[in-house]
């Protein structure tokens, strides 16, 4: 069964800092892996999407790596600013019961301080 | 593009009442609907996955009478939650892809309180 997890579980950091948000999974047979961000009491915004075949993703100050190998990935947050504050949620699609599923990680809480 | 509606965006009902969930893909055509339900601090989790026309399938531990799932069209699915109860209270999420193997798109979700 994947598990997939997030550390650290909250992160507070000040206004132009880089940071790193890691993401683990247990199965390394997947099909790709996604990081979405969800704002309070919101839906889920897609960031960045890797598939298993691919080694990073890069959109703007985001930069996403994957080492399926070793089951990890992680998030890279450049210059961050207090509009990156939310919580960033890791996923990964993978073969679950005979059918592809998204399994996610309980996400990372970022405060991003001006 | 790739736009998911869900309605309401919140809803407050009585113990023992039902409530109806609607999610449209709003600019493509939906053949499998996904139904995520998220306790706070806690993943989603999914529920059911649905193709339209057909029966949706549960995941383990998912009661099926009690949340009724209907994919009647390629831009409609509907959620009921029958005979709530204040433990079903949560944060319902759908998503929508064009098949089950392509990416899916997430609605805004309802927040759905049980009194």
């Amino acid at each position: 069964k994947q598990e997939v997890t997030q550390i650290p579980a909250a992160l507070s950091v000040p206004e132009g800092e880089n940071l790193v948000l890691n993401c683990s999974f247990t199965d390394s047979a997947i099909y790709n892996l996604q990081w979405f961000r969800q704002d309070p009491g919101k839906g889920l915004t897609s960031l960045l999407l890797i598939q298993s075949s691919q080694r990073e993703q890069t959109s703007g100050r985001l930069n996403a790596s994957l080492d399926k190998s070793s089951g990890r990935s992680t998030l890279y947050i450049a210059a961050s600013q207090p509009g990156d504050s939310a919580t960033y949620l890791c996923a990964v699609r993978s073969l679950q019961g005979g059918s592809e599923k998204l399994v996610f990680g309980k996400g990372t809480k970022l405060t991003v301080n001006p | 593009g790739a736009v998911v509606s869900q309605h309401p965006s919140w809803v407050i009902c009585k113990s023992g009442t039902s409530v109806k969930i609607e999610c449209r893909s709003l600019d493509f055509q939906a053949t499998t609907m996904f139904w995520y339900r998220q306790f706070p601090k806690q993943s989603l989790m999914l529920m059911a996955t649905s193709n339209e026309g057909s029966k949706a399938t549960y995941e383990q531990g998912v009661e099926k009478d009690k949340f009724l799932i209907n994919h009647a069209s390629l831009t409609l699915s509907t959620l009921t939650v029958t005979s709530a109860h204040p433990e079903d209270s949560s944060f319902y999420i759908c998503s929508a892809s064009t098949s089950g193997y392509s990416e899916q798109y997430f609605g805004p979700g309802t927040r759905l309180t049980v009194t």
